[in-house]
C-alpha cells in the first residue's frame, strides 16, 4: 500500500513551458486535492475532485488545470509556467469529506 | 470567512522542555479542528483532531483542546524530544470538504 505518491519530486521549468504533475493513490479514495505551499502562506487549495470525472476550483486556481479521468489519479497541469508558480505542490486524498486527508511527499517546482 | 492563525516560528526548545503552539480560528458554522505535522522532506501527516467543542485530541504525547469560547486549539506537549523537530500546521474544516491551513510553525528541539 503506497498511499499517495507524486511524480516528479523536483522540476525546473523556464517561463512559458508547460508540465503535468501526477498524483496517484491506491486507497480507493473519492476525494483528491492539489495544494501549493509557499513560505509564510501555509497550504492553499488549488483544485479538488469529489470523484472520478469531476473537478472544482479551490482558493487559487488561476494558471492551473486539472483532470481526474481515473479514480486513482489526479493530474495538475501548468499550461504556461510563470515564476509566481514556483512552489512546493502537495496532493492529498480522503475517502469521505469528513476524513483526515492523506498527503503525498510533495513536488518542488522552480520556474525560472 | 474561514481562517486559521497560528503563532509564528521558528521555535527552538531544549529536549524535555514544555511546548505550546498557539492556534486560533475564525469559522462559519461548526468546524472540526486538526493539527498536522510535516517532517523534513515529507508530506503532512495527521497528528490529532477534535470534532466538537471541549473535545481533546491527543497522540504521541501531544494534546489540543477545542475551545469554542476562545476559538482556540493550542497544541501542547509536556516533554519534547529531538524527534519532534518538524513543522506543525493547525487546520480547520467546516461543512463540506475544504480544509483551511495555518501558515505552519517550525519547531527545532536541541539535545
Amino acid at each position: 500500500n503506497a498511499g499517495v505518491t507524486q511524480t516528479p519530486k523536483f522540476r525546473v521549468l523556464k517561463t512559458g513551458q508547460s508540465m503535468t504533475l501526477l498524483c496517484a493513490q491506491d486507497m480507493n479514495h473519492e476525494y483528491m486535492y492539489w495544494y501549493r505551499q509557499d513560505p509564510g502562506m501555509g497550504l492553499r487549495l488549488i483544485h479538488y475532485s469529489v470523484g472520478e470525472g469531476t473537478t472544482a476550483k479551490g482558493e487559487v486556481p488561476d494558471g492551473y488545470n486539472v483532470s481526474r479521468l481515473k479514480k486513482q489519479n489526479f493530474l495538475l497541469g501548468l499550461e504556461s509556467a510563470a515564476p509566481s508558480q514556483t512552489s512546493v505542490y502537495f496532493c492529498a486524498s480522503n475517502l469521505w469529506a469528513e476524513d483526515e486527508q492523506f498527503f503525498g511527499p510533495g513536488t518542488r517546482l522552480t520556474v525560472l | 470567512g474561514n481562517s486559521v492563525t497560528q503563532m509564528e516560528g521558528p521555535v527552538t526548545l531544549s529536549e524535555e522542555a514544555f511546548l505550546t503552539i498557539n492556534c486560533t480560528y475564525t469559522a462559519t458554522g461548526y468546524p472540526s479542528l486538526f493539527w498536522y505535522v510535516q517532517y523534513p522532506g515529507e508530506g503532512l501527516q495527521l497528528l490529532l483532531k477534535a470534532t466538537k467543542a471541549d473535545d481533546k485530541g491527543s497522540n504521541k504525547g501531544f494534546e489540543a483542546t477545542y475551545r469554542k469560547e476562545t476559538t482556540s486549539f493550542h497544541l501542547e506537549k509536556g516533554s519534547v524530544q529531538v524527534s519532534d523537530s518538524a513543522v506543525y500546521f493547525c487546520a480547520l474544516r467546516v461543512t463540506g470538504n475544504q480544509f483551511y491551513f495555518g501558515t505552519g510553525t517550525s519547531l527545532t528541539v536541541i539535545p
